[in-house]
């Protein structure tokens, strides 16, 4: 079974500071990651994906992640932190070669970006 | 391309009540899934289709819950008759392909309450 553990379910940064959100992952396969994002009354936005190749993943608003077999980690990291990037995160999982499309989802970390 | 569609994007109806939801994926996507979130829990995962057959509904809770996909064009999500714990937002997600290939794009949801 796969499962995601998003260590923070807030984390309040200072315009222009770095962001750090946390994840770890449990998969029984070499599973896929990804990190989606929710603005407020919008959908689910896809940030970035890891599928096995590199292991820095980069996305979408200079979003990066990187992948760690070792740790079993997924960390999403932002150097500079812009008003926009508030909103909620979502690490999610995914192996295929289990037998389903399923995505597992994180329980979501809030980002709040002070002025 | 256009996005995923959902409507409506608020339903509120009173406990007892039916409500479809519909959902109307990019154009060629065979792949289509549900998704829900339940307040303050994690988003989970509730059926694929391919094409028109669903190839997993493991994730369905109960069977007031029907999903069709007639045609494998858009599908309808019932809720019949609905209950307090069914309120929460409903997303729908379509895929050419698996999700190591892009990852999903998902439709902005509709967020439903039962009273």
């Amino acid at each position: 079974a796969q499962s995601v553990t998003q260590l923070d379910s807030h984390v309040s940064v200072s315009e222009g500071t770095p962001v750090l959100l946390r994840c770890n992952y449990s998969s029984s396969y070499s599973p896929s990651l990804f990190w989606y994002v929710q603005h407020p009354n919008k959908g689910l936005q896809l940030l970035l994906k890891y599928t096995s190749a590199a292991t820095l993943v980069k996305g979408i608003n200079g979003f990066e992640a990187e992948f760690k077999k070792s740790e079993t980690s997924f960390h999403l990291t932002k150097p500079s932190a812009h008003m926009s990037d508030a909103a909620e995160y979502f690490c999610v999982v995914s192996d295929p070669r289990a037998g389903s499309y399923q995505l597992t989802f994180g329980k979501g970390t809030k980002l709040s970006v002070i002025p | 391309e256009a996005g995923v569609t959902q409507f409506p994007s608020h339903s509120v109806i009173e406990k007892g009540q039916t409500v479809t939801l519909r959902c109307d994926p990019i154009s060629g996507h065979d792949n289509l899934y549900w998704y829900r979130r339940v307040m303050g829990k994690e988003i989970k995962f509730l059926l694929h289709f391919v094409k028109e057959s669903k190839q997993d509904e493991s994730g369905m809770p109960n069977n007031r819950f029907l999903a069709e996909r007639t045609g494998g064009t858009y599908s309808t999500l019932k809720v019949q008759p609905a209950e307090l714990e069914d309120s929460g937002v409903y997303f729908c997600a379509s895929s050419l392909a698996g999700p190591g290939k892009d990852g999903y794009t998902f439709g902005s949801g509709t967020r439903l309450t039962v009273v």
